[in-house]
């Protein structure tokens, strides 16, 4: 079973310019999450997605953040502008979600730096 | 909502010796309990899990108990070896709703040779 892909691996922008990363969930996983994860943090999840819907995006900074997951399998998460703070690696995770034995399988993750 | 709490933030172990980290959680509805190591650059990946119908779970060298009473949980890993060192994290899953995660902070622990 092929797991979690992302990309890209590492990213380098400049303040104030637009980033988007992208993410193919494990297939038949009906969850995704995005996590933001700081260097010596646990990762802190950004947006869940149920399918296509966006159920838990209470933490998404809404103003510069945005994603989306259109056919309900893969997702894009968008940064505009970029703020240095915002250096982080981005985690994506995906679940089968059906019930309580299914676990999140992690991707890889994209590393961001913002200069 | 939910809150883990992890520690210790680091520990260094000789190679051969045990090493134990320990959670704590708020949320007496959480139900589901799993640990993840990560090594450096390298994705998090689930080493061993936990039920709230079970008070210990065994692997090999891995094990995890739980005390719903005190609302803690640990990761217990005997005959430590090099390649144990990495960056642990444990996470807490709440029984309305499992597709929700909340990780604690990280145990980075090194196995000195």
């Amino acid at each position: 079973e092929a797991g979690v892909v992302q990309s890209p691996r590492y990213k380098i922008i400049e303040k104030k310019q637009p980033v988007a990363f992208w993410c193919n969930p494990i297939s038949g996983h009906n969850t995704l999450y995005w996590y933001r994860q700081n260097l010596g943090q646990g990762p802190e999840l950004l947006i869940r997605y149920e399918n296509e819907e966006a159920v838990d995006d209470s933490q998404l900074p809404k103003d510069r953040f945005s994603a989306e997951r259109l056919k309900g399998v893969d997702s894009t998460l968008k940064i505009q502008p970029a703020e240095l703070g915002d250096s982080a690696v981005y985690l994506c995770a995906s679940r089968r979600g059906q019930g309580a034995r299914e676990t999140q399988y992690f991707g890889p993750g994209t590393r961001l730096l913002v200069l | 909502g939910e809150n883990v709490e992890q520690h210790p933030s680091t520990l260094s172990v000789q190679e051969g010796d045990s090493a134990v980290i320990k959670c704590t959680y708020s949320d007496s509805a959480s139900n589901y309990f799993p640990w993840y190591k990560q090594e450096l650059g390298k994705r998090p990946q689930l080493i061993i899990d936990i039920r709230s119908n079970v008070g210990e779970k065994k692997d090999q060298r891995i094990a995890v108990t739980l005390n719903k009473t005190a609302k803690h949980f640990s990761l217990h890993i005997t005959e430590t070896q090099p390649e144990d060192s990495a960056v642990y994290f444990c996470a807490a899953s709440i029984r309305d709703n499992f597709n929700k995660f909340y990780f604690g902070s990280g145990t980075k622990l090194n196995v000195k040779p």
